[in-house]
Order: C-alpha cells, then sequence, then structure tokens
C-alpha cells in the first residue's frame, strides 16, 4: 500500500530557529513529491520535487528530495511566527493519484 | 485570477439527511479531485475527474457517497444518509491536467458536522 510519512508530528520553536521537516514515502510508482502549507483550510503549493539531488528555494524555505532514500527535507531559516502552520508532504503516484502524509504541525513562538 | 471556490463554507446536518458540497474549480482546469481531512490527518483521496468522467473513485468510502460534474466544471459531492462519522472538512483541488506534471490548487473547504 503506497504510504507517506512525515516526522516531528508536530514541533514548538522561537522566532529565529531554523527547522527541518522530513518526509519518507513508499509508492508503487513515483512520479513526484510536493510540500504544501496548511495554515486555515487550504493547502498552499510550495514547492513541487522531481529530481533527486536538486534543491527549491523559496526566500527563506528550501526542500531537496532524495530519490535513493525515499525522502525529502523541508527547512526553514530564521522562523517567524507567520510560518506557522501544517506542513503537508504529497507524493503522486502514476498518473494523477496524490498521497498525502499526515503532516508536521509547526508552531513558532514569539 | 479567481482559485478554487467551494460552498457552502460550513454545513450542520443531522444523522440520516442528504447533503450535497459544491466545488468551482479554475477555469480551464481540466482534472479535479475530491478529499476529505480529519482532525490530525492529511487530505485523505475520495475521487478524481478527467473532464466530466469520474477516471478513479476508488477512494469513495461507500456507495453513500457520490459525485458528479456533469459540464467538466463544477462538481458536487453527493452525501445520503449522513452519519457521524462522516463528519470532516472535504477539499476540492484542481490541476490543469491530470499528470504528475502540474501541482493541485486547493479551496477553502467545506467542513461538514453530522449531529
Amino acid at each position: 500500500e503506497d504510504k507517506v510519512v512525515q516526522s516531528p508530528l508536530s514541533l514548538v520553536v522561537h522566532e529565529g530557529d531554523t527547522v527541518t521537516l522530513n518526509c519518507s514515502y513508499e509508492v508503487t510508482n513515483f512520479r513526484s513529491l510536493l510540500w504544501y502549507k496548511q495554515e486555515k483550510k487550504a493547502p498552499t503549493f510550495l514547492f513541487m520535487l522531481t529530481s533527486s539531488g536538486i534543491e527549491k528555494k523559496s526566500g527563506r524555505l528550501s526542500s531537496i528530495l532524495d530519490k535513493k532514500e525515499l525522502s525529502s527535507i523541508l527547512n526553514i531559516t530564521a522562523t517567524q511566527t507567520g510560518d506557522s502552520a501544517i506542513y503537508l508532504c504529497a507524493v503522486i503516484s502514476g498518473t494523477y493519484k496524490y498521497i498525502f502524509g499526515t503532516g508536521t504541525r509547526l508552531k513558532v513562538l514569539a | 485570477g479567481a482559485g478554487v471556490s467551494q460552498t457552502p463554507s460550513n454545513k450542520v446536518t443531522e444523522k440520516g439527511k442528504y447533503v450535497e458540497l459544491r466545488c468551482d474549480p479554475i477555469s480551464g482546469h481540466t482534472a479535479l479531485y475530491w478529499y476529505r481531512q480529519s482532525l490530525g490527518q492529511g487530505p485523505e483521496f475520495l475521487i478524481y475527474f478527467q473532464g466530466t468522467g469520474a477516471a478513479d473513485d476508488s477512494g469513495l468510502p461507500n456507495d453513500r457517497f457520490f459525485a458528479v460534474r456533469p459540464e467538466g466544471s463544477v462538481s458536487t459531492l453527493k452525501i445520503q444518509r449522513t452519519e457521524r462519522g462522516d463528519s470532516a472538512v472535504y477539499l476540492c483541488a484542481s490541476s490543469l491536467a491530470g499528470t504528475s506534471g502540474y501541482e493541485q490548487y486547493f479551496g477553502p473547504g467545506t467542513r461538514l458536522t453530522v449531529t
């Protein structure tokens, strides 16, 4: 059965800290891995990774995929209170099926 | 431009009643997905439409759940004889095509509460 596992389940840090969120997967036909940020209801897209070892970066957020280890990390540097959210990892299996992890709940304290 | 919209934003219904949840995808997006998200969980796949047809409905939990997309745009998720266990946030997402090259854009969801 395809599955995506995220760790840690929750994390509390102080503003300015750096955090690393983990995502590992077991899927039958891997195509891509995506990261989303969910604050209230709608998850918003952060990154899509298809090739191993290539880092995607946007401001203080970056992500890298390791296809050999079947995993990805999402790094957030110099965290701010506005980074508080649930971070979801999803893997596309086959041509269209998105499998989501349970998410990591991040809380950044002022 | 307009994003994915869903109505209603909240729905409270009594056990045994019928509900309809509506999704309006981004214009031009041919792929449409329904997910269910329970507290503390990630979105769980329910059904995928490519155009008007349901290409994969393997995630629908039982035959009380049904979804349509008659004109290839707006979709309606229908739940008959609702049960308390159906309470969750129902998310809709759309993308340009049902291939791995495109990210999904999510709507704000409908929070369904069955009392």
